[in-house]
């Protein structure tokens, strides 16, 4: 089942733009963590929030987390046509020993040159 | 390597036969994840191995579905008696312990087309 949520499905923007994606969730976590895929590739990991943290900076990549409302949001400042790609959040519980990243659907982003 | 390696990168098999689907992950990760994407959706967990413990089953969708993984190297996915519904990109992931960083390094995945 899924536990992240993405929203929107997709986002169509202008180079130079700002583009944001949302995650909501469902049960308490350790940490959540937003993914790049490019087409036909793995994922690549870009940033990992913690359930203490309110928000993190990576270069033009900025996370949010609102555990009140089980949310998280992903912020790319001026965006750049190499950006497009699928953006997908990933929550930790860890519970047992285990440790599960669970994803969402995620956001497919497009930045027009 | 350095990174996740995944064999083989393109699989096309018939109805009905049995696949092996491998991941080298990355030198002293000790745990190890496969997922699988169906076109256009989100991951779907399938299972998770860590260290020596017995490994996490609980995403694999039917008996069909196996995996093995030797210490803390190589694993396999099995699916036996395929069916056009396990067509899908297999990802594996690798990963330090929960007590390390905690993110997971992926492999390119592969392909699987079921006819």
């Amino acid at each position: 089942s899924q536990q992240g949520e993405e929203d929107p499905q997709a986002l169509s923007i202008q180079e130079g733009e700002n583009a944001t994606m949302n995650c909501s969730y469902k049960t308490s976590i350790n940490n959540l963590q937003w993914y790049r895929q490019n087409s036909g590739r793995g994922l690549v990991h870009l940033i990992l929030i913690r359930s203490n943290e309110r928000e993190k900076h990576s270069g033009r990549l900025r996370v949010t987390l609102d555990t009140s409302k089980k949310s998280s949001s992903l912020l790319i400042t001026a965006s750049r046509a190499a950006d497009t790609a699928s953006y997908f959040c990933a929550t930790v519980t860890i519970s047992g020993g285990s440790y599960i990243p669970t994803f969402g659907r995620g956001t497919s982003l497009i930045v027009h040159p | 390597g350095a990174g996740v390696s995944q064999s083989p990168s393109n699989k096309v098999t018939e109805k009905g036969k049995d696949v092996e689907l491998r991941c080298d992950p990355i030198s002293g990760h000790t745990a190890l994840y496969w997922y699988r994407q169906r076109l256009g959706q989100g991951l779907e967990f399938l299972i998770y191995f860590q260290g020596n413990s017995a490994p996490d089953k609980s995403g694999l969708p039917s008996d069909r579905f196996s995996a093995e993984r030797t210490g803390e190297s190589v694993s396999t996915l099995t699916i036996q008696r395929t069916q056009q519904e396990d067509s899908a990109v297999y990802l594996c992931a690798s990963s330090l312990s929960f007590m390390g960083a905690g993110e997971l390094f992926f492999g390119e995945g592969s392909r699987l087309t079921v006819l």
